[in-house]
């Protein structure tokens, strides 16, 4: 399997400019989630979807953030418009729920990362 | 909101030596989980704690899930140069609810 693939990898923006970050989680998964990663702040949960449905955007610093998963392949984060304190790498990460399991956890996987720059 | 807190935040070690890394919360948690992250890369899965007291390995890592159900502490034995990265603790509050909060993280740096 392809993993988690995000892009672009790198993205420099000027401040103003509405930024798009692309994300399409590991096939079969059903759950997606958005992370945000400062050396400030750590590593932030922003959103995360079930079955392509919001089920907690509680993390999403404000109106200029917004996250659509149109379809179970692909998933969007959109800042518009971007700030220079929106600086910072996002993750998206994938996982599936596993029928029976009792443990309750169900493992998250990264993908590599949009490493954003907004001047 | 809930914090967890990581310590260190960062270590020097030398080749072979063991470490320890521990994470408290204010919060209980159900599952205590440690992450790695590798420059460039996103974190990935080493151990995941279910019960409070458990003891787990995965090769040269042990993890424990605190007995008050607000702290886990990683241990690697024998560190080799690959040991470097990041390490994340992170916690579910409850089961079903899929929400992770990750630590502060302990960056350890091997020396030569």
């Amino acid at each position: 399997d392809a993993g988690v693939i995000q892009s672009p990898r790198h993205e420099v923006t000027e401040m103003g400019q509405e930024v798009t970050l692309r994300c399409k989680p590991i096939s079969g998964h059903d759950y997606l989630f958005w992370y945000r990663q400062t050396m400030m702040r750590g590593l932030e949960l922003l959103i995360y979807f079930n079955n392509n449905v919001p089920i907690d955007d509680s993390g999403m610093p404000e109106d200029r953030f917004s996250a659509k998963m149109p379809n179970a392949s692909f998933s969007t984060l959109k800042i518009q418009p971007s700030e220079p304190r929106d600086s910072a790498v996002y993750f998206c990460a994938s996982s599936h729920q596993l029928a029976g399991d009792r443990r309750g956890y169900n493992e998250q996987f990264f993908g590599p990362g949009t490493r954003l720059t907004v001047l | 909101g809930q914090q967890l807190n990581q310590s260190p935040q960062s270590m020097f070690i030398q080749e072979g030596e063991d470490v320890s890394m521990n994470c408290t919360s204010s919060s209980i948690f159900n599952t205590w989980l440690w992450y790695k992250q590798d420059p460039g890369e996103g974190p990935v899965l080493l151990i995941a704690l279910y019960k409070a007291g458990e003891l787990t390995s995965n090769g040269r890592l042990t993890a424990q899930f605190g007995i008050t159900r607000k702290d886990s502490f990683l241990n690697i034995s024998a560190s080799i140069p690959s040991d470097v990265g990041i390490y994340f603790c992170a916690g579910q509050l409850n089961f079903g609810n899929e929400k992770l909060t990750f630590g502060t993280g302990t960056r350890l740096t091997i020396i030569p």
